[in-house]
């Protein structure tokens, strides 16, 4: 079975500081991986898709992730984040063969001024 | 661009009451998905259909009944609703080939 865990509940960074989500993700075939954004009463929207190809991955507002077969993560990175990066951050999987989509609990990332 | 419309944005129903979420998308997405959103436990799928005239289980379908209308349109159905309902809800879409989903904005549910 597919499970996506995110081990960081909150993380709390400066402005201008560079910040890593960290997400790992258990499957026995291939994935897809994802990381939305969800910002206060809002629904989630897409960051950065892994499908295949290039294991580095470049999205929308600065945001980059990695995706590392061997340790099984795709974590989000951030060279410098700002005020406005502040939301919650959620990590998603799905796999071939399947129209399921599994979310980790998310990660609330907050800007510091 | 509408992507994926919800409605109502808000609801407050009495236990035992029911009332029917409805969602809409005009992206010709063939898979729809219907998620709750819980404090501290992400997004937890209800029910999902692959395309239109199937209909299939997620991870937590009791309680909770759902129509794919045609391929636009899939409603969630409360027949009932207990107080363990309140949460918000989101409906989302996603094309062929594990394409990454689009969602709504979302319903905020409160069963007093």
């Amino acid at each position: 079975a597919q499970s996506v865990t995110q081990l960081d509940s909150q993380v709390p960074v400066f402005e201008e500081a560079p910040v890593e989500l960290r997400c790992n993700y258990s499957s026995s075939v291939s994935v897809y991986l994802f990381w939305y954004v969800q910002y206060p009463n809002q629904g989630l929207q897409l960051l950065l898709k892994y499908l295949s190809g290039s294991t580095l991955v470049k999205g929308i507002n600065g945001f980059e992730a990695e995706f590392n077969k061997s340790q099984t993560s795709f974590h989000l990175r951030k060279p410098s984040v700002h005020i406005s990066d502040t939301a919650e951050y959620f990590c998603a999987v799905s796999s071939s063969g399947t129209y399921k989509y599994i979310f980790g609990t998310g990660t609330r990332l907050k800007v510091l001024a | 661009n509408a992507g994926v419309t919800q409605t109502p944005k808000f609801q407050v129903l009495k236990t035992g009451q029911s009332m029917t979420l409805q969602c809409a998308q005009d992206m010709n997405h063939n898979s729809m998905y219907w998620y709750r959103q819980d404090p501290g436990m992400g997004l937890r799928l209800i029910y999902y259909s692959a395309s239109e005239g199937t209909t299939d289980k997620g991870e937590v379908p009791n309680g909770y009944n759902v129509s794919r209308l045609n391929k636009r349109e899939f409603s969630l159905r409360l027949e009932s609703a207990a107080p363990s309902q309140t949460s918000v809800y989101f409906c989302a879409s996603s094309g062929q080939g594990n394409q990454p989903q689009h969602f709504g904005n979302g319903t905020r549910l409160s069963i007093l």
